[in-house]
C-alpha cells in the first residue's frame, strides 16, 4: 500500500522567512503533484512533477522531485501572508493500465504571520 | 472556459438515506475521479472513470457506486448513509486519467445527521 507522508503537518512562520515542506512516499513513482487548499475551498493545482530531478518554480514557491529518494520538497522563499493555506502533495502510482488514483499526504497547514 | 462543476454544493441527509452527487468535467476531458475528504485529512480516492468505464476503485464499501455518461459527466451514489460519510466530496477531471494532471471541482459538502 502506497503511503505518503508530509512534514511538518503544521507550520507557523513569519513573513520574509524561508522554509521547506517535505513529502516522502513509499513506492516507485515519477508522478507527483502539489496542491493548495484554502479553508472551505477545493484544491488548486500548483506543480506537476513528472521525472527525476524535476524542478518547477512559481513566484515564491519552488518544488522538486527526487524519485530515487522518493522525496519531494516544496520550498517557500520570503513568505507572505497570502501563502497561508494547507498544502498537499499527492502521488500517482498507477501502473499496468489500472488506476489507483492519487494518494495524498495529510497536508501541511501553513500560517504566515506578519 | 468552464472548470469542473459539481452539484449540489451543500447537502444535508439523514442516516440511512441515499444521495447522488453530480460532476461535469472540463470540456475535452474524458476521465473523472471521485475523492472523499474528511475534515482535517487529505482526500481519499474513491473511483476513476475513463471513457465511461471504471478504471480504478479505492478502499470504499459497496454502498459507494458511480457511473460516467456518454458526455463524460459523472454521478457518485452513496446508499445507506452513515454519520461517517459526512465529508467534502471532490470530483477531479483529467484529459486521459492516470498520468495526466487532475483538476478539482469546488466539491459537495455532505452532512449526514
Amino acid at each position: 500500500e502506497l503511503k505518503v507522508e508530509q512534514n511538518p503537518l503544521f507550520l507557523s512562520m513569519q513573513e520574509g522567512k524561508n522554509y521547506t515542506i517535505y513529502c516522502n512516499y513509499s513506492t516507485t513513482s515519477d508522478r507527483l503533484y502539489w496542491y493548495r487548499q484554502d479553508p472551505g475551498k477545493s484544491l488548486e493545482s500548483l506543480f506537476v512533477l513528472l521525472s527525476n530531478g524535476a524542478v518547477k518554480q512559481e513566484g515564491r514557491l519552488m518544488a522538486s522531485l527526487d524519485t530515487k529518494a522518493r522525496l519531494s520538497t516544496l520550498h517557500i522563499t520570503a513568505a507572505v501572508h497570502d501563502l497561508s493555506a494547507t498544502y498537499f502533495c499527492a502521488v500517482d502510482a498507477s501502473s499496468g493500465g489500472g488506476a489507483d488514483g492519487l494518494t495524498f499526504g495529510k497536508g501541511t497547514h501553513l500560517i504566515i504571520q506578519p | 472556459d468552464a472548470g469542473v462543476t459539481q452539484s449540489p454544493t451543500h447537502l444535508i441527509k439523514t442516516r440511512g438515506q441515499q444521495v447522488t452527487l453530480r460532476c461535469s468535467p472540463i470540456s475535452g476531458h474524458k476521465s473523472v475521479s471521485w475523492y472523499q475528504q474528511v475534515l482535517g485529512q487529505g482526500p481519499q480516492f474513491i473511483f476513476q472513470y475513463y471513457e465511461k468505464e471504471e478504471r480504478g476503485r479505492g478502499n470504499f464499501p459497496d454502498r459507494f457506486s458511480a457511473r460516467q455518461f456518454p458526455n463524460y459527466s459523472s454521478e457518485l451514489n452513496v446508499n445507506a448513509l452513515l454519520l461517517g460519510d459526512s465529508a467534502l466530496y471532490l470530483c477531479a477531471s483529467s484529459l486521459l486519467g492516470s498520468a495526466t494532471e487532475a483538476f478539482f471541482g469546488q466539491g459537495t459538502r455532505l452532512t449526514v445527521v
